[in-house]
């Protein structure tokens, strides 16, 4: 079946330090992938996403690339911020429109000033 | 953007006891909402899909009569955990999503979760 595995955390960065969390899926046919993350006290919210092989998801200076070879949507941020701290997790959705979400464990990143 | 309220955030209750968890869309109609249960230092599972005026479709090993969900209005599903026992602590997370959007899964809006503790 379908899973989504993520580096073990947690993660403590120092303010602008350069962010890679990694996460790489076992997945039927042609998936989509996605980052969430969680602030705290917060819900889940979409961070960025990507629909196929090399497309590229981006948003508040997150990205990560699709890359089919290697089965990975590594996530990365050029200079984190301590309001980046948070829970972030990988998950993808295979099948249908309305198929369901496969979440990785989540990852907690603390930056510090 | 749209928020999803879910009470309480965390509860501790005795074995043997059933607990009820809310999770309110506030400010959008949701025919679909989602639960998911989080043990610790693993991933977030699905543990059944709910659908308004419908019976919710339950993941393969989750036990339907356990785990009680009704979803009975557009903006309210209960998920009610009944004879709780220790092996059932765990983190609960519901979704929703919006009845406006096109059914794609991603956009989702997650409640922030409830941490229920069994003794």
């Amino acid at each position: 079946g379908d899973s989504v595995t993520q580096m073990e955390g947690p993660v403590t960065l120092s303010e602008e330090a350069f962010l890679t969390i990694n996460c790489t899926y076992t997945a039927t046919g042609y998936p989509s992938l996605f980052w969430y993350v969680q602030y705290p006290g917060e819900g889940l919210q979409l961070l960025l996403k990507a629909t196929k092989a090399d497309d590229k998801g981006s948003n508040k200076g997150f990205e990560a690339t699709y890359r089919k070879e290697t089965t990975s949507f590594h996530l990365e941020k050029g200079s984190v911020q301590v309001s980046d701290s948070a829970v972030y997790f990988c998950a993808l959705r295979s099948g249908g429109a309305n198929s369901k979400l496969t979440f990785g464990k989540g990852i907690t990143l603390s930056v510090r000033p | 953007g749209a928020v999803v309220s879910q009470h309480p955030s965390w509860v501790i209750c005795k074995s043997g006891t059933s607990v009820k968890i809310e999770c309110r869309s506030l400010d959008f109609q949701a025919t679909t909402m989602f639960w998911y249960r989080q043990f610790p230092k693993q991933s977030l599972m699905l543990m059944a899909t709910s659908n308004e005026g419908s019976k919710a479709t339950y993941e393969q090993g989750v036990e339907k009569d356990k785990f009680l969900i009704n979803h009975a209005s557009l903006t309210l599903s209960t998920l009610t955990v009944t004879s709780a026992h220790p092996e059932d602590s765990s983190f609960y997370i519901c979704s929703a999503r919006d009845r406006t959007e096109r059914p794609t899964n991603e956009k989702l809006f997650f409640g922030s979760g409830t941490q229920l503790s069994v003794l």
